[in-house]
């Protein structure tokens, strides 16, 4: 059973372009979450999502940023006219789909450089 | 809002040897869940090893055990026989289990080195 993808791995951008990252879940797994991760810093929460509805946004940031997760293919997180601010690593995590599951698979992260 | 202190930045131990990373945490929530979680150098994130809080006994996985007072707010982690592929930064998360949303917080995380 293949764990949780994320693509690409690397992703260099230049300020003011956009930058589109990847999750696809593991197989059954039904719910997304997006952190973010800053250099010497821990992960942070930015959104959950269950397929084709976002359940909670609270951690993302009001401007520039969006996510989705279609009821076919990959989740999406996009990040529009990127700035430096923006470099960090972004990891994604699933999770089964029945309810009460704390269980977060990782996937092994983006890392996103803006120059 | 749930919070995660993690007070050691680094730490180094030599290799079997036992070393402990202390974590606290602040929340109102009774129900919830406790995890470590390992980032080697790859960046991947594992987890080590998870507490529910109605669990008074505390959890074990090989190497890894917790000591869990859930009266002090504290969770931290016990490596014993330390390995080299132990060398990590480690991380303490928190879910609050009540909430529709089982978002992780994470501490700022503590360098672990083991010394050969």
């Amino acid at each position: 059973n293949a764990g949780v993808m994320q693509n690409p791995r690397h992703l260099v951008r230049r300020r003011g372009q956009e930058a589109r990252l990847r999750c696809s879940p593991m197989k059954g797994h039904s719910h997304v979450y997006w952190y973010r991760q800053l250099p010497e810093e821990g992960l942070k929460f930015m959104v959950y999502l269950q397929k084709e509805n976002i359940i909670d946004e609270s951690g993302m940031p009001k401007e520039r940023f969006s996510a989705e997760f279609p009821k076919e293919g990959p989740s999406i997180l996009r990040i529009q006219q990127v700035v430096r601010g923006d470099s960090a690593a972004y990891f994604c995590a699933s999770s089964p789909e029945y309810i009460k599951s704390d269980e977060q698979y990782f996937g092994p992260g983006t890392r996103l450089t803006v120059t | 809002a749930q919070t995660v202190t993690q007070s050691q930045p680094e730490m180094s131990v030599q290799e079997a040897e036992t070393v402990t990373l202390s974590c606290t945490y602040d929340t109102s929530e009774s129900n919830y869940y406790l995890f470590w979680y390992k980032q080697p150098p790859s960046r991947q994130m594992i987890l080590v090893i998870r507490q529910e809080a109605y669990k008074q006994q505390n959890a074990t996985e090989n190497r890894f055990s917790v000591n869990f007072q859930k009266a002090a707010k504290s969770f931290s982690l016990k490596i014993s026989d330390s390995q080299l592929g132990d060398t990590a930064m480690y991380f303490c998360a928190f879910c609050n289990s009540g909430a529709g949303s089982y978002q992780l917080t994470f501490g700022k995380g503590t360098k672990l080195s083991v010394i050969p």
